[in-house]
């Protein structure tokens, strides 16, 4: 099975910290993505990307910034927390972008407190 | 962009009891996937269907894609499938699923 990982399942920060949350999956996926999770909301698309060193804004980019460095590694910046980035990220990866093999995979979560 | 409307937003059984989660969409999709979320916060994929039927144990799905909707059906529920249950859809081929707001199932024993 597909695994994604991410690096903390809890996170509390101070305001105006620079906040770095890490995803790592091992099936060689193409495609990844950072969604977060507000009550009423559901899932809200941050960023994503398609491959290396390649990244697309989704619905809310405002406030982050992402890196791929490597294939397996998806990394979400919050350049200087606010308050309202409290929220549960969610990582996810796929194989495809388009059809039957379009199949989320998500990682636990983090739960990030900004205080 | 995609509209995706989940209803009931809450909803509550005892254990044994039947329902149906309803996902409403606002244009023709050629992905759409139903997904639980536990307490714990873990989302799993439960179906990937289109259009049609199909069924995975207690669990089983239907959509009627000419007319913009999904049903998924609970049956003999259990206090496992207590959770937050997401509809997503395909948008164009972008490979970004949107995602419903959720129906939250509690099951109480």
């Amino acid at each position: 099975d597909v695994k994604v990982t991410q690096s903390s399942r809890y996170l509390v920060k101070r305001t105006g910290e620079k906040v770095f949350l890490e995803c790592v999956q091992d099936m060689d996926h193409e495609n990844m993505f950072w969604y977060r999770q507000d009550p009423g909301l559901g899932l809200r698309l941050i960023y994503f990307s398609y491959d290396v060193k390649m990244k697309e804004k989704g619905d809310i980019p405002e406030g982050y910034s992402v890196s791929r460095e490597k294939k397996e590694r998806f990394s979400l910046i919050l350049e200087s927390a606010s308050t309202n980035q409290t929220s549960m990220y969610l990582c996810a990866s796929s194989p495809s972008r388009t059809g039957a093999m379009l199949r989320y995979t998500f990682g636990s979560g983090t739960r990030l407190t900004v205080v | 962009g995609i509209q995706v409307e989940q209803s009931p937003p809450d909803l509550i059984l005892q254990e044994g009891a039947n329902s149906t989660l309803r996902c409403n969409f606002s244009d023709s999709v050629n992905n759409l996937q139903w997904f639980h979320q536990n307490p714990w916060g873990q989302l799993i994929n439960l179906f990937y269907i289109p259009s049609g039927t199909k069924q995975n144990g207690r669990l089983s799905a239907t959509t009627v894609a000419t007319e913009r909707y999904s049903l998924l059906y609970i049956s003999s529920s259990q206090t496992t499938d207590s959770g937050v249950y997401f509809c997503a859809v395909l948008s164009g081929n972008t490979g970004k699923l949107i995602f419903g707001q959720g129906t939250t199932l509690q099951v109480k024993p």
